[in-house]
């Protein structure tokens, strides 16, 4: 089992692009959460999900980004239109689900917007 | 509204030494709390949780629900300690999510 595995690990846009975070689970988790690190900050929770539902999305910035986790294949953080202040580590976790269950973390997407 | 607090940016101490990080919580329901640690490079990996009870590579941390507080301890720290150590807390009642502080940056010097 290789563990949530995140790419790509670094990802550079110029202001105005699109950057999308691919996320893979580990094998048998169904529940993925995404979190952002700015600088100098701790992670803060942006989205919960299950294939192919949202269930909280209560820390998402209410425009540009979105996320889903389809059916197959790995979850999306997308970000719309960047701007220099989603500069950020971007780290996925996933679990088995609900219940006080062990949330295993990705190595985390490093965005920078120039 | 969950809110963890690590008053803490950076402990330095000596190897040998004892080490404490501390950790407060805000929370009106039954909480479970955890520590993670992040190593230089590597992913974030959790640590211990507060169900468990248990020791981890020397480390304890106890919950003390009347001060609100869930610190780390270590009596000798070692240098492989240094790291990057991130208290979080979650409920079922919040889907799960974790609410963390904003890290300590433990530094081990030989």
């Amino acid at each position: 089992n290789a563990g949530v595995m995140q790419n790509p690990r670094h990802l550079v846009r110029r202001r105005g692009q699109e950057a999308r975070l691919r996320c893979s689970p580990m094998k048998g988790h169904s529940h993925v959460y995404w979190y952002r690190q700015l600088p100098e900050e701790g992670l803060k929770f942006m989205v919960y999900l299950q294939k192919e539902n949202i269930i909280d999305e209560s820390g998402m910035p209410k425009e540009r980004f979105s996320a889903e986790f389809p059916k197959e294949g790995p979850s999306i953080l997308r970000i719309q239109q960047v701007v220099r202040g989603d500069s950020a580590a971007y780290f996925c976790a996933s679990s088995h689900g609900q219940g006080a269950t062990e949330a295993f973390f990705g190595q985390g997407t490093r965005l920078t917007v120039v | 509204a969950q809110r963890v607090t690590q008053p803490e940016k950076l402990l330095s101490v000596f190897k040998g030494a004892p080490v404490e990080l501390k950790c407060n919580y805000s929370y009106s329901g039954s909480p479970e709390l955890f520590w993670y640690v992040q190593y230089s490079r590597q992913r974030l990996q959790l640590l211990l949780r507060h169900i468990s009870r248990e020791s981890i590579k020397g480390f304890t941390a106890d919950l003390n629900k009347g001060e609100t507080s869930f610190h780390l301890k270590k009596p000798f720290a070692q240098e492989e300690d240094s790291a990057m150590y991130y208290c979080a807390l979650t409920s079922a009642a919040a889907g799960n999510k974790l609410t963390f502080g904003g890290g300590t940056r433990v530094l081990v010097k030989p």
